[in-house]
């Protein structure tokens, strides 16, 4: 069965250290992939999405993530984090046939003084 | 621009009324729209998918019934939670995308609607 996970529950870092979010698939084909921010009681913001071509996909509020084939992941970083990042974010894969989004469990991340 | 919202934001209401949410694609059409539900720290869990103009489609588990979804037009879509109880108590996110021919566009999200239903 196609599954996105997030091997991290929650994260806390440091405000201007570097964030790495882990995001592994499971899909028979090369997914969609994608991640999603979500700040308290709020929707989901599109950060960044691959489909194909470079691996290293750029985003929007400074993240970027790079598609590792040979690692079934699709990992989100940030080299210096604001305290604005703090929120929930989602990894999520859809096959290419398939619209439909399958999302991780999540990642809260904290942000500390 | 991609602009998707809902409403209400948020309900409150009485055991066994039904409760209307709208999801609206403010700035684009969208062939197909999605809608989800969130329970407190989970994740999202997809309960179904609307086409315009045509019957939506559940996922396994999520009663049809319960759960009545309209997609009249390219721009809206209505999730009623009918006899609603306190179990239906959740966090309701919708999304919207495009199809250009086969290709599935990126989904754009509500910023949710919160039910709670007492």
């Amino acid at each position: 069965a196609q599954s996105v996970t997030q091997p991290d529950i929650h994260i806390t870092v440091s405000e201007g250290a570097s964030l790495e979010l882990r995001c592994n698939y499971s899909y028979g084909a090369t997914p969609y992939l994608f991640w999603y921010v979500q700040s308290p009681g709020q929707g989901l913001q599109l950060l960044l999405k691959y489909f194909s071509g470079d691996t290293l996909v750029q985003g929007i509020k400074g993240f970027e993530a790079e598609f590792k084939r040979s690692q079934s992941s699709f990992n989100l970083r940030k080299p210096s984090v604001h305290w604005s990042d703090a929120a929930e974010y989602f990894c999520a894969g859809a096959l290419r046939d398939d619209y439909k989004l399958s999302f991780g469990a999540g990642t809260t991340v904290t942000v500390r003084a | 621009g991609a602009v998707v919202s809902q409403h209400p934001s948020w309900v409150i209401c009485k055991s066994g009324t039904s409760v209307k949410i709208e999801c609206r694609s403010l700035d684009f059409q969208a062939t197909t729209m999605f809608w989800y539900r969130q329970f407190p720290k989970q994740s999202l869990m997809l309960m179904a998918t609307s086409n315009e103009g045509s019957k939506a489609t559940y996922e396994q588990g999520v009663e049809k019934d319960k759960f009545l979804i309209n997609h009249a037009s390219l721009t809206l879509s209505t999730l009623t939670v009918t006899s609603a109880h306190p179990e239906d108590s959740s966090f309701y996110i919708c999304s919207a995308s495009r199809t250009s021919g086969s290709y599935q566009e990126t989904q754009y999200f509500g910023p949710g609607t919160r039910l709670l239903v007492l």
